[in-house]
């Protein structure tokens, strides 16, 4: 029973690094979405793709952040330069294209630390 | 802006009685409204969901009912048990009846005391 996996579970990176951070959906979803849940709060939407594409990168901060899923292999969140801010924990979550109202099923994220 | 509020953070309740959620919102446009539930170090679980033609859902212990001319839904959990403890988050997908983003409230923590 594959539900939405993400890797790695945990990962340190020091302030200037590169982090990466992957997601590979349910089996027959073709929607994913990154949300962002920084201490405390709730989360927060940051992008939302099918394959190969953008749909709505609204919750993407301007510079250091991208994201892509291509054709084949896992969606990727990129983030460049890391600062401390960026510490939180990154959910990936996916749904069925069905044309309407389909729950988003998470995976169990990846807490960044940033030292 | 907050478009989707959980004003209590935090509801302990007996094991065996009645927990109650709360959520507001403030978007017009919303319909359709999801519950998950958060284990700590683990992602948001999907509970139950409800539709705006619909003032009520029940799936098991769990029912959502929907208020739409006071823009409140609620989650009730009877009876509660001491696995129901947790992060509860109401969310809203901006665009209804197509798959997009999801607004979150900021959650209720949930305790569930023997």
């Amino acid at each position: 029973n594959a539900g939405v996996m993400q890797n790695p579970r945990h990962l340190v990176r020091r302030r200037g690094q590169e982090a990466r951070l992957r997601c590979s959906p349910m089996k027959g979803h073709s929607h994913v979405y990154w949300y962002r849940q920084l201490p405390e709060e709730g989360l927060k939407f940051m992008v939302y793709l099918q394959k190969e594409n953008i749909i709505d990168e609204s919750g993407m901060p301007k510079e250091r952040f991208s994201a892509e899923f291509p054709k084949e292999g896992p969606s990727i969140l990129r983030i460049q330069q890391v600062v401390r801010g960026d510490s939180a924990a990154y959910f990936c979550a996916s749904s069925l294209d069905r044309g309407d109202n389909q729950p988003q099923h998470f995976g169990d994220g990846t807490r960044l630390s940033i030292l | 802006d907050q478009q989707v509020k959980q004003n209590s953070p935090s509801l302990s309740v007996q094991e065996g009685r009645i927990s109650i959620l709360n959520c507001d919102y403030t978007n017009s446009m919303f319909d359709y409204f999801l519950w998950y539930k958060k284990y700590p170090a683990e992602g948001p679980t999907f509970l139950i969901s409800i539709s705006s033609i619909k003032d009520k859902n029940e799936d098991g212990r769990f029912t959502v009912f929907l208020n739409k001319s006071a823009k409140h839904l609620s989650l009730h959990i009877v009876p509660s048990q001491p696995g129901d403890s947790a992060v509860y988050f109401c969310a809203a997908p901006w665009n209804p009846g197509t798959a997009s983003k999801l607004t979150f409230g900021t959650g209720t923590r949930l305790q569930v005391t023997l």
